[in-house]
Parts: structure tokens; sequence; C-alpha cells
């Protein structure tokens, strides 16, 4: 079943604006991670933030994380046309597996 | 360090042939998961190995597609027939086991078109 869900699906920015991502999710969770995928390219991975966090930073993301809610947020500062991808949370789906559940995604689009 | 590394990069197949993907992960990482996402739509699990076990294979469609990971280092995903539906990109991701099971690295995916 489907984890987590975020908003917008898309979203398109001008270089240099911020653009924000959001993202619940439906169970209890030890962490959230956030990944790009560029067009053609593998999945990265970002950031993850601990439930015990409420917010982590790295370059120019920032994540914040509301376990009351269920719901986390990346930022990015100061867009760049290289920002221009798929931007997924994932959380881990439980059991021995440790696999990851990932959010519908956000496709988004910085233009130059 | 080399990174987990997948074949093809693209593998474009007509309906009812096969397909073989390979993934070699990371040396030394126990953990091999394949994901894959279909059609621009969310990512989705299909199996984890541990070595050369099948961990969870929950997520596998149906039984047209069968993993191997003999030896416990590189696998392979047959999609047999293929479908048009199983057009998407295959992930493959690995981790170190215990302690350090949480940290995914993926590859870079194999662009699957079956016409």
């Amino acid at each position: 079943s489907q984890q987590g869900e975020e908003d917008p699906q898309a979203l398109s920015i001008q270089e240099g604006e911020n653009a924000t991502m959001n993202c619940s999710y439906k169970t209890s969770i030890n962490n959230l991670q956030w990944y790009r995928q560029n067009s053609g390219r593998g999945l990265v991975h970002l950031i993850l933030i601990r439930s015990n966090e409420r917010e982590k930073h790295s370059g120019r993301l920032r994540v914040t994380l509301d376990t009351s809610k269920k719901s986390s947020s990346l930022l990015i500062t100061a867009s760049r046309a290289a920002d221009t991808a798929s931007y997924f949370c994932a959380t881990l789906g439980g059991g021995a597996t440790n696999k990851l559940i990932f959010g519908t995604g956000t496709l988004l689009a910085v233009q130059p | 360090e080399a990174g987990v590394t997948q074949f093809p990069s693209h593998s474009v197949i007509e309906k009812g042939q096969t397909v073989t993907l390979r993934c070699d992960p990371i040396s030394g990482h126990d953990n091999l998961y394949w994901y894959r996402r279909v059609m621009g739509k969310e990512i989705k699990f299909l199996l984890h190995f541990v070595k050369e076990s099948k961990q969870d294979e929950s997520g596998m469609p149906n039984n047209r597609f069968l993993a191997e990971r003999t030896g416990g280092t590189y696998s392979t995903l047959k999609v047999q027939p293929a479908e048009l539906e199983d057009s998407g990109v295959y992930f493959c991701a690995s981790s170190l086991g215990g302690s350090g099971a949480y940290e995914q690295y993926f590859g870079p995916g194999t662009r699957l078109t079956v016409t």
C-alpha cells in the first residue's frame, strides 16, 4: 500500500526562488528520507531525518518533520536549473526487510 | 569505491519477449533490493535479498518476474514474457547488514520499454 503522498505533484519555479515540497505518511516511523531522481538517472539520497529530530539542514536543503501530523517538508533554497528533478520522500516499510516505501513524488521544474 | 551498477541502462523489447536485468551491488553489501517506477508513478518495492536468500518478495507483481542472487553477489531480474505494463524504470539498491541497514544506495536504474 502507498505510504506517502506528496504535494504538489508538480512545481514550476524560476531560478533563484525557493521550492517547498510536502510529504505525508501513514504509519509511525524511525526516520524519513528524501531522494531525488533526475530524468534518465538513478535515485540519489539527499537527506535523512530521524523521528526525534524536527529540522535538519544540508547545504541548500532544509527538511522538517512533524511526527504528530505525520508530515515532512523539503525546502530547496536559491534553486538552480540543475535542481530540476523528481523528489520523493521515503519511509521504512517495517519488519526485518527495511524496504523503503516511497511517496508519489513531486516533479520540480526550475526555469533558467 | 564503485557504487551500485545496473545493466543495461535501457532495454527495448517486444511484448512476449524475455529480458534480464542485472544489478551489481556495492562490494560487501549483504542487502540487495529491487524497486521499479512504472509510468511515472510512485517507486514500488519488488523484493529484498539478504546475501543469496530472498527475505521479502511481497512486491513481485506476478510469476512472470524471477529474481536470483546466486552466490550472494550480483542479482538478476528476469521478466518472461514481458507485457506492456512492465515498462518502467527498475532500480536496484544495496545496503550493509546490521546497523547500517537503513542507508540504501541506489543504482542508476534500467529503463525498460516494452512495445
